[in-house]
């Protein structure tokens, strides 16, 4: 079974500019999760798609970030404009439905932002 | 909030058995996670507790008390590869299995 992939794996970019990232979920699996991840710290929930709808944002900053996942099944994570304090490795896991576990990550983008 | 209270960093010597404690807020809580997770790799699932007691899997085995908000990771016969950051990650919100980190412990294996 293919894990859960993420590209790229690395992205190095000035403050104010924009970056996207994009993740592939696990086949089948309905519930996508964007997490960031600062160095020295535990993964943090950004947001969580159940198919194509929003389950949880609560923690997304919704002024300089956007996710979206139109057709279900992969995901487009996307900082506009970014900030020093962005820099972070961007986790995304998925599951078969949000009561299901575990969670399953890919391997992260890491982000520096110069 | 939900703070996850673990420690920070850790040492123990190869063959040796080290815990690794955890510490969780009980309102709405589901369920405990341990995650591995070495340098530059994601996060992998070692366990998962809902119930009190000790789960045990191979050389990890991983212990539950809900009513103290506890929970610990057994490392037995420690090995190099067990040279990881080890998460714990609390449950909450019924259906939805929201998932809180703590910081993660640093464990380092030496010979």
């Amino acid at each position: 079974e293919a894990g859960v992939a993420q590209s790229p794996r690395y992205k190095i970019i000035e403050k104010r500019q924009s970056v996207a990232f994009w993740c592939n979920p696990i086949s089948g699996h309905a519930t996508l999760y964007w997490y960031q991840q600062i160095l020295g710290q535990g993964p943090k929930l950004l947001i969580q798609f159940q198919n194509n709808g929003v389950v949880d944002d609560s923690q997304l900053p919704k002024d300089r970030f956007s996710a979206e996942r139109l057709k279900g099944v992969d995901s487009t994570l996307k900082i506009q404009p970014a900030k020093l304090e962005d820099s972070a490795v961007y986790l995304c896991a998925s599951s078969l439905d949000p009561s299901s576990w575990p969670q399953h990550f890919g391997d992260g983008t890491r982000l520096s932002i110069l | 909030g939900q703070n996850i209270d673990q420690p920070t960093e850790m040492t123990a010597t190869e063959g040796a058995i080290v815990q690794i404690n955890c510490t969780y807020q009980t309102s709405g809580f589901n369920g405990l996670f341990w995650y591995q997770q070495h340098a530059g790799e994601a996060p992998t699932f070692l366990s998962y507790n809902v119930l009190d007691g000790l789960e045990e899997k191979g050389r990890f085995s991983s212990f539950l008390s809900r009513s103290k908000g506890y929970s610990y990771l057994l490392l037995k016969e420690l090995q190099m590869k067990d040279s990881a950051s080890y998460l714990c990650a609390a449950s909450y919100g019924g259906a939805t299995n929201k998932l809180i980190f703590g910081t993660g412990t640093l464990l380092a294996v030496q010979p």
